[in-house]
């Protein structure tokens, strides 16, 4: 495996239902990154970890709960969600946040709420 | 709040021919500008990244900074269909994340 990988690549949930995303990078990265990408609407940066240390939450709402146990992993936990929620989710890795590092995308998970 | 604004297209471009895409940013202290594209459904690949006023080339690719109108643009030369896609512009100040912009999208006709 190479490079950031997500898993699961699509996911179907109700609203009452509890999931998780995964995110992995294989790159010896320090920094993780959720976004959430909506139609016609800019890339929304969610979280930052840097060194497992979540670093800045861009008041997104308790519903969703980032967890990085180490610099290679990092998960997105769901919980209660709406349907506005519903959008492309990606993870993404730098050496470092917050410099001029390149990120690198994983292939994101496609979320839907009913 | 920083912004990164461009223009959502689509910006309709022949084979062969030069496409322009541009991308104004509101935060004077930005110093490095990133160019992805994303084909549909896919998530962002990096294309460019420029960090001095001027031109960088790479390929077909030219990145274009102007810093003092805080304006940067990507050109695409000889394009080609494998080129239509949503291409975002980013932005990042000193310790700071990015700001994307919401993306052009470039349709390259046959």
């Amino acid at each position: 495996e190479t490079g950031v990988t997500q898993t699961p690549r699509h996911l179907v949930m109700g609203m009452t239902n509890k999931k998780s995303l995964k995110c992995e990078q294989h790159l010896g990265h320090n920094a993780m990154y959720w976004y959430k990408q909506s139609a016609k609407k800019p890339l929304e940066l969610m979280f930052v970890y840097n060194f497992k240390e979540q670093t800045e939450n861009n008041s997104v709402p308790s519903r969703f709960s980032p967890e990085c146990p180490n610099s290679s992993h990092l998960f997105l936990h769901l919980h209660t969600l709406q349907p506005e929620d519903s959008a492309l989710y990606l993870c993404a890795s730098t050496q470092e946040a917050f410099n001029t590092d390149t990120q690198y995308f994983g292939p994101g998970t496609r979320l839907t709420v009913l | 709040q920083k912004e990164v604004e461009q223009n959502s297209g689509p910006l309709s471009v022949p084979e062969g021919a030069i496409a322009s895409l541009n991308c104004t940013y509101s935060d004077r202290g930005s110093q490095s500008f990133f160019w992805y594209r994303q084909y549909s459904g896919k998530s962002p690949e990096l294309i460019m990244f420029i960090y001095s006023n001027g031109d960088k080339e790479d390929g077909r690719f030219t990145a274009q900074l102007n810093k003092a109108s805080q304006y940067v643009s990507l050109l695409i030369r000889d394009s080609q269909p494998s080129d239509s896609a949503t291409y975002l512009c980013a932005v990042r100040g000193g310790y700071s994340t990015l700001t994307f912009g919401k993306g052009t999208m470039l349709l390259v006709s046959p």
